[in-house]
């Protein structure tokens, strides 16, 4: 089945470093791609979004770019803090009908050490 | 504004009782979904309800799960005779329409254990 596959974690990285989480994702047809971060303790809040093929989505520093012929949607950041440690999900959603919920990839846990 | 809002936070319940979380939505949302988070099988979509359209339970892991929506806001989902594997985090999240492009807002979730 149609299915999200995130790198394994847990990725310790010091401050400063370069991010990159890897997700790719099976679909037919158009998928919009997104990623969620969980900072510990609280809810999962979207990071950043695209929704057709190379869409770059960014925020907080972070980006991510819509690999179609990849079928892609690896995240980065160029230097990473401490606050960045938290557990981020790659999920996409079809654009098919009755495709309502997003399926989401088992998560990626980063601690960034100063 | 508001955001998704779920109640209540944590709940300790008995194996074989019956359990009732509460999502509200944000204001104007007519979309809402439940998921489950749990430690073995990661985030699980449950169940959607789009306006006054007939939800889709697809999601449900057993007859044992039911959900509704009242009015086109709050939802309630039920678990009866909760089993120990019920144990997890369930996530409430809507969005404005049903579009693919549409986000989907989360709340924080209510932590179930099941003794």
């Amino acid at each position: 089945g149609d299915s999200v596959t995130q790198m394994e974690g847990p990725v310790t990285l010091s401050e400063e470093a370069f991010l990159t989480i890897n997700c790719t994702y099976t679909a037919t047809g158009y998928p919009s791609l997104f990623w969620y971060v969980q900072y510990p303790g609280e809810g999962l809040q979207l990071l950043l979004k695209a929704t057709k093929a190379d869409d770059k989505g960014s925020n907080k520093g972070f980006e991510a770019t819509y690999r179609k012929e990849t079928t892609s949607f690896h995240l980065e950041k160029g230097s990473v803090q401490v606050s960045d440690s938290a557990v981020y999900f790659c999920a996409r959603r079809d654009s098919g009908a009755g495709s309502y919920q997003l399926t989401f990839g088992k998560g990626t846990k980063l601690s960034v050490i100063p | 504004g508001a955001g998704v809002s779920q109640s209540p936070s944590n709940k300790v319940t008995e194996k074989g009782k019956d359990v009732e979380l509460r999502c509200d939505p944000i204001s104007g949302h007519t979309a809402l979904y439940w998921y489950r988070q749990s430690l073995g099988q990661g985030l699980e979509f449950l169940i959607y309800f789009q306006g006054n359209s007939a939800p889709d339970k697809s999601g449900l892991p057993s007859d044992r799960f039911s959900a509704e929506r009242t009015g086109g806001s709050v939802s309630t989902l039920t678990i009866q005779r909760t089993q120990q594997e019920d144990s997890a985090v369930y996530l409430c999240a809507s969005s404005l329409g049903q579009h693919s492009t549409d986000t989907q807002y989360f709340g924080p979730g209510t932590r179930l254990t099941v003794l």
